[in-house]
């Protein structure tokens, strides 16, 4: 079962380029790394998912070194609407070795 | 595509009656379905998998008579909380995954209990 862990807050302001950083030591070899954006009273939203070197789509990069213990989520231009918390979240498909959440990271961007 | 819908979005109770609340995979099949429970500023602690026709599996510490959950098709699991008490009070969220989305987890807007 892969632990992760995460930085509590981070502060940014608009329009900086934000990256979130996940560690995920004792990944497993099928699990992919996933990475979720949750407001408050809300359930979480998939912003990316990877396996293996860099994913982009319309809203984020996910880059993850050849190691796979870590990964990092890159949100370009934050606005003060990206004020959430981050979750990073590994598992492997069927999700036979279950999933944990970790603390999450808390990003409070300032105008 | 990949939506889950959550119904209610919050319920009120009294102390001792019983809870249901549904989950529901709108445009796709879902393999496995999820429950957790989010405390206020805390992350989502997962109580328990499902997968279609079969018996869910409780997390250690998560009471199965106490928090019922039928996965009776491919697109509806449903949570229910018997005799709840105001200590059941919190944010439960469920997701659903299926393995033509590569097995991500799309989760729903999650249920306040409110127990009174």
């Amino acid at each position: 079962l892969a632990k992760t862990t995460q930085p509590i807050s981070m502060d940014s302001y608009e329009g900086q380029e934000v990256n979130i950083t996940c560690s995920h030591n004792n990944i497993a070899t099928n699990d992919y790394i996933t990475w979720y954006q949750q407001f408050p009273s809300q359930g979480p939203r998939f912003i990316i998912q990877g396996y293996k070197t860099k994913v982009t789509n319309e809203v984020a990069s996910l880059f993850i070194p050849a190691d796979r213990k870590s990964s990092t989520l890159s949100l370009p231009r934050v606005s003060l609407s990206d004020t959430a918390v981050y979750y990073c979240l590994v598992g492997s498909p069927g999700w036979a070795g279950k999933s944990t959440f970790g603390d999450g990271t808390t990003l409070t961007v300032k105008p | 595509g990949a939506v889950v819908s959550q119904h209610p979005s919050w319920v009120i109770c009294k102390s001792g009656t019983s809870v249901k609340i549904e989950c529901r995979s709108l445009d796709f099949q879902a393999t496995t379905m999820f429950w957790y429970r989010q405390f206020p500023k805390q992350s989502l602690m997962l109580m328990a998998t499902s997968n279609e026709g079969s018996k869910a599996t409780y997390e250690q510490g998560v009471e199965k008579d106490k928090f019922l959950i039928n996965h009776a098709s491919l697109t509806l699991s449903t949570l229910t909380v018997t005799s709840a008490h105001p200590e059941d009070s919190s944010f439960y969220i469920c997701s659903a995954s299926s393995r033509r989305y590569t097995d991500t987890q799309y989760f729903g807007p999650g249920t306040r209990l409110t127990v009174l």
